[in-house]
């Protein structure tokens, strides 16, 4: 049982470019989300779905977009990268029960030069 | 929206101390779960308290929900349980988004 899977875990790009984190989770989970932490920060949230092809925006959407064809896969895009999303990127799943609390993969350091 | 406040920002201790922090909200709230992300990134899961106490080994939580505030206790503190602690609400139901605090980075030392 992987939990979450993130990847890449490191990754470098330049001003414009665009890449897209994957994010993959072998729970069955129905709801997944995509946080952003910045240095000495909490975790905001950009986008969530709660089942496949249900996807909605969080407090910090602009500048990505996600998809969600299938329960286990939950991709961010980004486009245009720009040096403010220089960030942790964390994406996280849970079961339709709270009490069982969120699986959080490990995370992709960004870094927009 | 909801505001989430932790104290304090930084805290550092010996090994073997005791330890509270502190997690404050501004709304009612239906999920708080407290956080421990680990010197190398990863974020683990510690409690779900949305009210009431708690206890896992030597840490413990109390969520008050009438006074909207929080608390997790270490005890006998080890060098593993430096890291940043996280505090994150959440006031809806279904989706549950989860409001995060900026944390506690707690440093024990050996």
């Amino acid at each position: 049982n992987a939990g979450v899977t993130q990847t890449p875990k490191f990754r470098i790009l330049k001003i414009g470019q665009s890449m897209t984190l994957q994010c993959a989770q072998d729970m069955n989970h129905n709801y997944m989300y995509w946080y952003r932490q910045d240095p000495g920060m909490g975790l905001k949230l950009i986008y969530y779905s709660v089942g496949a092809g249900i996807t909605d925006k969080g407090e910090v959407p602009n500048g990505y977009n996600v998809s969600r064809s299938t329960t286990e896969d939950f991709p961010l895009r980004l486009e245009l990268a720009a040096p403010s999303q220089t960030s942790v990127y964390f994406c996280a799943s849970r079961g339709g029960r709270i009490i069982y609390g969120y699986t959080f993969g490990s995370g992709t350091r960004l870094t927009v030069v | 929206g909801i505001q989430v406040e932790q104290s304090p920002p930084d805290l550092i201790l010996q090994e073997g101390a005791n330890s509270t922090l502190r997690c404050n909200f501004s709304d009612s709230v239906n999920n708080l779960q407290w956080f421990h992300q680990n010197p190398w990134g990863q974020l683990i899961n510690l409690f779900y308290i949305p009210s009431g106490t708690k206890q896992n080994g030597r840490l413990s939580a109390t969520t008050v929900a009438t006074e909207r505030y929080s608390l997790l206790y270490i005890s006998s503190s080890q060098t593993t349980d430096s890291g940043v602690y996280f505090c994150a609400v959440a006031i809806i139901q279904g989706a549950q988004k989860l409001v995060f605090g900026q944390g506690t980075r707690l440093t024990i030392n050996p």
